[in-house]
């Protein structure tokens, strides 16, 4: 079955403790992105990935790190999270078509963060 | 980038109303993206409008693009509870008509149906 899959689903930890959130996609997708999601402030793009070793910084990059060693993995990692970054996260990815235009990304089930 | 404004926030409708919803661009876009996220989850993507004028359908939902490239609509007939959710109008980064995967979602319109 096509799908991105995100782990874990829940996680509470405490400030300063570095953790990552995994992101697997098995439908061989360039595209991959990062989101997280808040009341009242929608969708917002943490980091994207055009493809293997490329990365770049979407509109809330603050705080967090990515990397893209594997066409099907983009770990998201919080070196030093805080409570400013609870919040519910969502890995996707997206085929590449031509002229360079991510055609519809396809998004993880979510990972609800909570920091303390 | 181009901003695109999303209208209404929010929308309670009886079941069995039509819905619409609006994206308005301050500038042509090259193409346009619609997403459905239902409560507690994912955000779907449901379609994407890349030629000026297009209008294309899925069974009750009929989304179009306009002449001018700027703006688009969602528009669904007889709504039904399944319809209950936030739907999306990502902007794309444009360079040079390329997205590179940049998307950005705003806060979309929330549609909720009374049964």
């Amino acid at each position: 079955e096509a799908q991105v899959t995100q782990n874990p689903r829940y996680l509470i930890t405490v400030t300063g403790k570095k953790l990552t959130v995994t992101c697997s996609q098995n439908m061989n997708h360039e595209y991959m992105s990062w989101y997280r999601q808040d009341p009242g402030l929608g969708l917002r793009q943490i980091y994207y990935s055009m493809n293997v070793e490329v990365t770049d910084k979407g509109d809330v990059p603050e705080g967090y790190k990515v990397s893209r060693k594997e066409k099907r993995n983009f770990p998201l990692i919080l070196e030093s999270p805080s409570p400013n970054q609870t919040s519910l996260y969502f890995c996707a990815s997206s085929l590449s078509i031509p002229r360079g235009t991510a055609y519809g990304y396809t998004f993880g089930s979510g990972t609800r963060l909570t920091v303390v | 980038g181009q901003q695109v404004m999303q209208i209404p926030q929010y929308q309670h409708v009886q079941e069995g109303e039509d819905f619409t919803t609006y994206c308005n661009s301050s500038t042509t876009l090259s193409n346009i993206q619609w997403y459905k996220q239902r409560p507690g989850g994912h955000p779907v993507f449901l379609i994407q409008l890349v030629k000026s004028g297009e209008v294309k359908k899925q069974k009750r939902l009929t989304f179009q693009f306009g002449e001018a490239k700027k703006n688009s609509s969602l528009h669904i007939t007889a709504t039904q509870t399944t319809d209950v959710g936030t739907y999306f109008c990502p902007r794309s980064l444009n360079a040079g008509g390329t997205s590179y995967g940049k998307l950005t979602f705003g806060q979309g319109t929330i549609l909720t149906v009374h049964p």
